[in-house]
């Protein structure tokens, strides 16, 4: 059974630019949630994904996006990135309406 | 809006001694669940304990165990026998029951440090 798995664990991008982030969910879980954890912050829920479908989002502008693939993997996008963006960014899996969420390691982003 | 408040930046443990980490939460919900995970400088948040508000009986696992006051909403970690792979940051974090996401709500977080 493979765990949740994040990629890249870092990257440096300048303001305005665009990134996306990438996790694999756990073996057997349809459900991604993605998380932004600013620097001393807890994390900060931006979304979830189910069934390929965005069903829940935080306080966060339309800027962030997202997708969730048929193998239940998904994607973090952020367009015009500001130096706010600056986080680490954690994408958690679990079973639709499962109580346990299983994180990855992150992906830590930096804007300059 | 549910709040999750951890009032202690920093706490210090000696080695296999017991210390206790608070945090209050604000919600009108009556079904609800909460958790404690642990985030150490590898970064991957790891689940410590959970409770659901339903239940009475305070939950327990290994050496960490949780005193859950609902009426005061507060819900505080204590951690017996500390050993060094104990320090990290730990997080409180709140759920609501059922609802169409897995929403958890976080503190702030404590830092645990575990003296030798």
């Amino acid at each position: 059974e493979t765990g949740v798995t994040q990629s890249p664990t870092h990257l440096i991008k300048t303001r305005g630019q665009q990134v996306t982030l990438r996790c694999s969910s756990q073996s057997g879980h349809n459900t991604v949630s993605w998380y932004q954890q600013a620097l001393g912050q807890g994390p900060q829920f931006i979304f979830q994904y189910y069934r390929e479908e965005e069903n829940g989002r935080g306080n966060f502008p339309p800027r962030f996006s997202g997708l969730q693939f048929p193998n239940y993997s998904s994607e973090l996008n952020v367009n015009a990135l500001e130096l706010d963006d600056s986080a680490l960014y954690l994408c958690a899996s679990s079973i639709h309406g499962n109580t346990e969420a299983f994180f990855g390691q992150g992906t830590r982003l930096t804007v300059v | 809006a549910q709040t999750v408040t951890q009032s202690q930046p920093e706490m210090s443990v000696q080695e296999a001694e017991t210390v206790t980490l608070s945090c209050t939460y604000d919600t009108s919900e009556s079904d609800y669940y909460l958790f404690w995970y642990k985030q150490p400088p590898s970064r991957q948040m790891i689940l410590v304990i959970r409770q659901e508000a339903y239940k009475q009986q305070n939950a327990t696992e290994n050496r960490f165990s949780v005193n859950f006051q609902k009426a005061a909403k507060s819900f505080s970690l204590k951690i017996s026998d500390s050993q060094l792979g104990d320090a990290a940051m730990y997080f409180c974090a709140y759920r609501n029951y059922g609802g169409a996401t897995n929403k958890l709500i976080f503190g702030t977080g404590t830092l645990l440090a575990v003296q030798p």
